[in-house]
């Protein structure tokens, strides 16, 4: 069974400044999916970014990026130009590519802090 | 655009009573799935639903019944609560058939067992 860790319970960071929030995971498994879910005071569950296994180039989507480290098994996340509406529980998720099922192994989650 | 539904919102049940948490998608997604989530931990996988007429057990299935009623609803049902399964319910539905397709999640169901 695959397991998603994240070390950093708590992060903090001031506004405008530069942030990365770590996950590393254990597979097997050669083809997955991995995932960031931002969870708001709200309870929702809102996706921020995704990347494919087999894509080298890493994932951005605006101020978000990832650092996929295949090898290592490593996906942090970096939230550039921190906004105080940044402030949420992280959560780093695995899927695997050969499960009928999708489902998903979810990390212990980072609480985000974001400093005025 | 109402995506994935879940109710009720908040529920407050005894010990030894029963209840079934509903959950509704309008996105024509073949896959659904239950989660719970306890205080300062992540998602863990209850129930989930491949497809339309298909179930099958998660991480932590004891204590919960699931029925796949149609495409659309996938109710999770609790036949004598117990205080440990205090926790909110997140239901999420999924389009991908092995692909890149996210999960939505609904709003979560805060659920007290006293």
């Amino acid at each position: 069974a695959q397991t998603v860790t994240q070390s950093q319970p708590e992060m903090s960071v001031q506004e405008a400044e530069t942030v990365t929030l770590s996950c590393t995971y254990d597979t097997s498994e050669s083809d997955y999916y991995l995932f960031w879910y931002k969870q708001p005071p709200s309870r929702q569950m809102i996706l921020v970014i995704r990347q494919e296994a087999y894509k080298q180039q890493n994932a951005t989507e605006n101020r978000f990026s990832v650092n996929f480290q295949k090898a290592a098994k490593s996906f942090s996340l970096k939230i550039s130009d921190s906004q105080l509406g940044d402030a949420a529980m992280y959560f780093c998720a695995y899927r695997s590519a050969y499960n009928a099922g999708n489902m998903l192994t979810f990390g212990g989650g980072t609480r985000l802090m974001v400093k005025p | 655009n109402a995506g994935v539904t879940q109710t009720p919102k908040f529920q407050v049940l005894k010990t030894g009573q029963s209840m079934t948490l509903q959950c509704a998608q309008d996105m024509n997604h073949n896959s659904m799935y239950w989660y719970r989530q306890d205080p300062g931990m992540g998602l863990r996988l209850i129930y989930y639903s491949a497809s339309e007429g298909t179930t099958d057990k998660g991480e932590v299935p004891n204590g919960y019944n699931v029925s796949r009623l149609n495409k659309r609803e996938f109710s999770l049902r609790l036949e004598s609560a117990a205080p440990s399964q205090t926790s909110v319910y997140f239901c999420a539905s999924s389009g991908g058939d092995r692909g890149y397709q996210p999960q939505h999640f609904g709003d979560g169901t805060r659920l007290s067992i006293l």
